[in-house]
């Protein structure tokens, strides 16, 4: 059964910790995602990439980086988490024809920074 | 540009119900589209697509219409279950606008007592 795996399904840190988000697809796919998740916003998207060791900001991609150092996997990174960064964060991939195919979700991390 | 809008939420029902969740798109190109769902604590799975006009995509007794001439891809179901009571994202992919992301509308909490 074809996943993507995100590492924690919950955290708890504290403000200025620095906080690495992991996820794993086995899916050999090409692009990977990042979004978060708030109630009455919908999903915004942090990060995307398209192929390993390249990235592109999406719609909210302050206070975050991401690393793609292989193709399996996408990292999220808070620099320096603050409280406004409690969410659900979603990781996901697609093969490059996301039109035919959509894309394939992990179960999320829902953070929390007190 | 690229986007979906769904209807309001929440939605209640009574088990058995019919179920209509609207979605209307905009789209530079021709896009395919998803209907999406999030159970309680999970991440988004996917529930349906059409890849062009007039296809009809159908899952578990749900189903959606692609209808170019209304840009819009209702989701329908004839009798809901308790167990379908969950978030439901409807999606548009545009390949042909040269962007390779899904666009999400803000989804739609339905609950379906019994």
């Amino acid at each position: 059964d074809v996943k993507v795996t995100q590492s924690s399904r919950y955290l708890v840190k504290r403000t200025g910790e620095k906080v690495f988000l992991e996820c794993v697809q086995d899916m050999d796919h090409e692009n990977m995602f990042w979004y978060r998740q708030d109630p009455g916003l919908g999903l915004r998207l942090i990060y995307f990439s398209y192929d390993v060791k390249m990235k592109e900001k999406g719609d909210i991609p302050e206070g975050y980086s991401v690393s793609r150092e292989k193709k399996e996997r996408f990292s999220l990174i808070l620099e320096s988490a603050s409280t406004n960064q409690t969410s659900m964060y979603l990781c996901a991939s697609s093969s490059v024809e996301p039109a035919n195919y959509g894309y394939t979700f992990g179960s999320g991390t829902r953070l929390t920074v007190v | 540009g690229n986007s979906v809008t769904q209807m309001e939420g929440p939605v209640t029902l009574s088990e058995e119900a019919f179920l209509t969740i609207n979605c209307t798109y905009t789209a530079t190109g021709y896009p395919s589209l998803f209907w999406y769902v999030q159970y309680p604590g999970e991440g988004l799975q996917l529930l349906l697509k059409a890849t062009k006009a007039d296809d009809k995509g159908s899952n578990k007794g749900f189903e959606a219409t692609y209808r170019k001439e209304t840009t819009s891809f209702h989701l329908e179901k004839g009798s809901v279950q308790v167990s379908d009571s969950a978030v439901y994202f409807c999606a548009l992919s545009d390949k042909s606008a040269g962007a390779n992301n899904l666009f999400f509308g803000t989804g739609t909490r339905l609950t379906v007592i019994p």
